[in-house]
């Protein structure tokens, strides 16, 4: 079974940075894409950013480009979302998410979830 | 810029049959995909690739394309299956993923 523990939420003040990481139990993590999402209280499911598998292919919303940079370390099967220059928008619950295996002609859906972490930007 | 369109809400009694549409001008082209979600819980995935349902979820759950419009059947509705569901698909280039705004399935 795979399983997804993210940490580093928080308050965090306009303007301020927060680093947001995920811990993945599964031996192939290095196969796979992954990605964050996030949603706003009440709200729906945001797409945040993808990366391959290798680490060398990075995708964002228009929202979070520029600010946001997603990262993974597949020694450590983990991935990292660092967060500046954040904004009262930006508020959400953050979940990193499992994509395909780089090796299928289909990988651009996420399969297993984390339970997600809190960010909340506020002065 | 691409959008996939969903009612907000569905209303259906128990054993009754519930449908939720998905559009977007993609979608002939892109597969879609749905999501379940419970308050307070993270999504599942219940419908890949347009119509397949991963391992473990209901035959209830059934999805299909048409056009630029998929849909997610949920057959024999149970009070269990209340919940908001999300379509979600990307772009041509798979540079951009797209969710659905979410539909609120209300059992009656």
């Amino acid at each position: 079974q795979v399983q997804l523990v993210e940490s580093g939420g928080g308050l965090v003040k306009p303007g301020g940075s927060l680093r947001l990481s995920c811990a993945v139990s599964a031996s192939t993590f290095s196969d796979y894409y992954m990605s964050w999402i996030r949603q706003a209280p009440g709200k729906g499911l945001e797409w945040v950013s993808y990366i391959s598998y290798s680490g060398t292919t990075r995708y964002y919303a228009d929202s979070v480009k520029g600010r946001f940079t997603i990262s993974r370390d597949n020694a450590k099967k983990s991935l990292y979302l660092q967060m500046n220059s954040l904004r009262g928008e930006d508020t959400a619950v953050y979940y990193c998410a499992r994509m395909g295996p780089h090796y299928s002609s289909t990988w651009s859906f996420f399969d297993y979830w984390g339970q997600g972490t809190l960010v909340t930007v506020s002065s | 810029s691409y959008e996939l369109t969903q009612p907000p809400s569905v209303s259906v009694s128990p054993g009754q049959t519930a449908r939720i549409t998905c559009s977007g001008d993609a979608l002939p082209k892109q597969f879609a995909y749905w999501y379940q979600q419970k308050p307070g819980q993270a999504p599942v995935l219940v419908i890949s690739r347009d119509t397949e349902r991963p391992s473990g979820i209901p035959e209830r759950f059934s999805g299909s394309s048409s056009g630029t419009t998929v849909t997610l059947t949920i057959s024999r509705v149970e009070a269990e299956d209340e919940a908001d569901y999300y379509c979600q698909s990307t772009d041509s280039i798979a540079s951009y993923v797209l969710f659905g705004g979410g539909t609120k399935l209300t059992v009656l």
